[in-house]
Parts: structure tokens; sequence; C-alpha cells
């Protein structure tokens, strides 16, 4: 089993709907996770971190862990089409050996339709 | 407020040859990194360094050489180019550790093409 699990998609959502982004993961991860994203072209920027179990929200995102299903997801409210991009799960590796690598995966590509 | 700063942006190689993609950052930051990313897939390690005179392997090092004689200089080296090294390659540094919480930033990325 891989370390974190995503849809490759494509994921398309109309313009203005909520955009639901998730990813499953394994034992073998730390349990706090990034989100990235990366436009076509362009190099990933971190958007949001999450460390604890529940939701975090900022502005139109958040971000939820939920360590006992072992799930994180991202939830876009109010898509917008600048919100096209890939969006990364990427596990932490907290501290210690391999703590320096971070792991990107494919992620999701994202299409909100105007 | 340059950030990390790679060049060149575009390059085309031929089979064998040999260049450095320069990586320079203005943070200070302690730590750098060079990825790569082939079309449609994620990002892989290819070399890091924690420290001016400290790097190591990443997942995908054959065929790749780093230095850090500086904080603020990670170039990186391709020896004897291969098509399949044909990529686009991202420098990143952060002030701390990956996996610290703090944001990793990346330069504009580097595109190379292997002939």
């Amino acid at each position: 089993q891989k370390e974190v699990e995503q849809n490759s998609g494509p994921l398309s959502v109309p313009e203005g709907a909520i955009a639901s982004l998730n990813c499953t993961y394994s034992d073998r991860v730390s349990q706090s996770f990034f989100w990235y994203r990366q436009y076509s072209g362009k190099s990933p920027e971190l958007i949001m971190s999450i460390y604890s179990n529940g939701d975090k929200e900022d502005g139109r995102f958040t971000a939820q862990l939920n360590k006992a299903s072992q799930y994180v997801s991202l939830l876009i409210r109010d898509s917008q089409p600048s919100d096209s991009a890939t969006y990364l799960c990427v596990p932490s590796r907290g501290s210690g050996a391999g703590s320096y690598q971070l792991t990107f995966g494919k992620g999701t590509k994202l299409s909100v339709i105007p | 407020n340059a950030g990390v700063t790679q060049t060149p942006k575009f390059r085309i190689l031929k089979i064998g040859q040999s260049m450095t993609l320069q990586c320079a950052q203005d943070m200070n930051h302690n730590y750098m990194y060079w990825y790569r990313q082939d079309p449609g897939m994620g990002l892989k390690l290819i070399y890091y360094s924690v420290g001016a005179g400290i790097t190591d392997k990443g997942e995908v090092p054959n065929g790749y050489n780093v230095s850090r004689s500086t904080t603020e200089y990670f170039p990186l080296r391709l020896e004897l180019a291969a098509p399949s090294q044909t990529s686009v390659y991202f420098c990143a540094s952060s002030s701390t550790g990956a996996s610290s919480g703090n944001t990793i930033y990346f330069g504009e990325g580097s595109w190379l093409t292997v002939v």
C-alpha cells in the first residue's frame, strides 16, 4: 500500500460549488499534512498545513484531518476558475531521519468550470 | 524580492553534454533542494543540503552532482546528459527542514530537453 493515496482526477466542479479533494494514508506516514497547489507549468506553493485532528479553515479553504479513518481532505468553497490546478496532499515526516524529504505525488487535478 | 532564482529557464542539450543548473536564494535559508518533475508526474527529490558544505542524496540522484560552498548557492550538475533527464527541474529552499511546517520556497523551474 502506498503511503498516501490520492485520486488523480480530473475533478470537475462548476463555478461557485464546493470542491472536495481527498487523500487516504497508511500507518507509515506522520499524521500531519501539507496541501500544495501547482498550476500548470508553475512550481508548487503551500496553501495549508494541518497537524491535529479536526478542521482548519483559511478563507475559502478548509483542511480536514481524521486520524481514526486515516484520511485528509481539502474543501474549497465558492470554487473559482482560478482554483483550477493540481492539488498535492503531502505528508510531513516529522523529525529525525528523512525529515528533510517531502514526497510530492501526482496530486488531484481540479478543473472549475465557469 | 527575489526569493529562489534559477537559471537557465530553458535549455536544450545533446546526449552526452554536461551542464550546470544554477540556483540562488537570498533568504539566508539553510536548507536547499533540487527536484525534478517529469510530465504528468510528481516531484522527485534529487539532492538536498542542510547547510553550506553538507549535501545528501535524495530519491533519484544518479546522473547528477551538487555542491554547496555557500548558503546562497546550490548548483546542480548534469554529467553526460541522457534523454531520461528531460524534465523540469525545481530548486527550493526552506529555513528549517521540509517537514517542520515552514514553507518551502520554489524557484520558477528550469525546462531541460536532452536530444
